[in-house]
């Protein structure tokens, strides 16, 4: 198994641009999430999903749409990129709601530039 | 804005030694859990204690929570230069995992 893989890796944008994160997983989870990571921060919650063609909102949702049309996929959609959208974007699944499926799985990470 | 604080923001020890770090959290849980994550890295899943739970070992992590205080606490025993990396807890309440801003341990050979 893959696991959480996320794509691209890194990308530089200029302010105006819009972009779309993707996010797969082949373990049949339930819940996938996207986080983001600035230097010296925890993460924080942008979006989330807790199904096939569910979605809801995080922490810090503005500036940030996403779409769960198939259950392995979780789109991350930057509309007009900002500088402070400049961060590491992580991607994270999780079984669903069970008692042994509480543990998240992370991707490797997007790290985006905003220019 | 993030339930978690943790203590130390930064933690160098020798290798052999122990490492703690400790979070402490604001409103109720279903659980809290740590994770670690190595420079560059996603992170990965380290332990999960519940809210009705006061200690868990997991090899050379022990991890402890007092609901009262609202604390937990990771402890690494006979650390190792590989153990280098950030580690964070997060408090689940409802499907939805709050991060703290992380320990970043450094172990020295």
């Amino acid at each position: 198994n893959a696991g959480v893989t996320q794509t691209p890796k890194f990308r530089v944008l200029k302010t105006g641009q819009s972009m779309t994160l993707l996010c797969a997983q082949d373990m049949n989870h339930e819940y996938m999430y996207w986080y983001r990571q600035d230097p010296g921060m925890g993460l924080r919650l942008i979006h989330y999903s807790v199904g096939e063609g569910t979605t809801a909102k995080g922490e810090v949702p503005d500036g940030y749409n996403v779409s769960r049309l198939k259950k392995q996929n979780f789109l991350l959609g930057l509309e007009s990129a900002a500088p402070s959208q400049t961060s590491v974007y992580f991607c994270a699944s999780r079984p669903g709601w069970t008692l042994t499926g509480e543990t998240q799985y992370f991707g490797p990470g997007t790290r985006l530039l905003v220019l | 804005s993030q339930q978690g604080e943790e203590d130390p923001q930064a933690l160098s020890i020798q290798e052999g030694e122990n490492a703690t770090m400790n979070c402490s959290y604001k409103t109720s849980i279903n659980n809290l859990q740590w994770y670690r994550q190595n420079s560059g890295r996603g992170l990965v899943h380290l332990i999960l204690i519940r809210s009705n739970e006061r200690e868990k070992h997991s090899g050379r992590l022990r991890v402890t929570l007092d609901t009262s205080k609202k604390s937990s606490s990771l402890l690494i025993t006979a650390s190792r230069a590989a153990d280098t990396a950030s580690y964070f807890c997060a408090t689940d309440g409802g499907g939805k995992l709050i991060f703290g801003q992380g320990t970043e341990l450094s172990v020295k050979p």
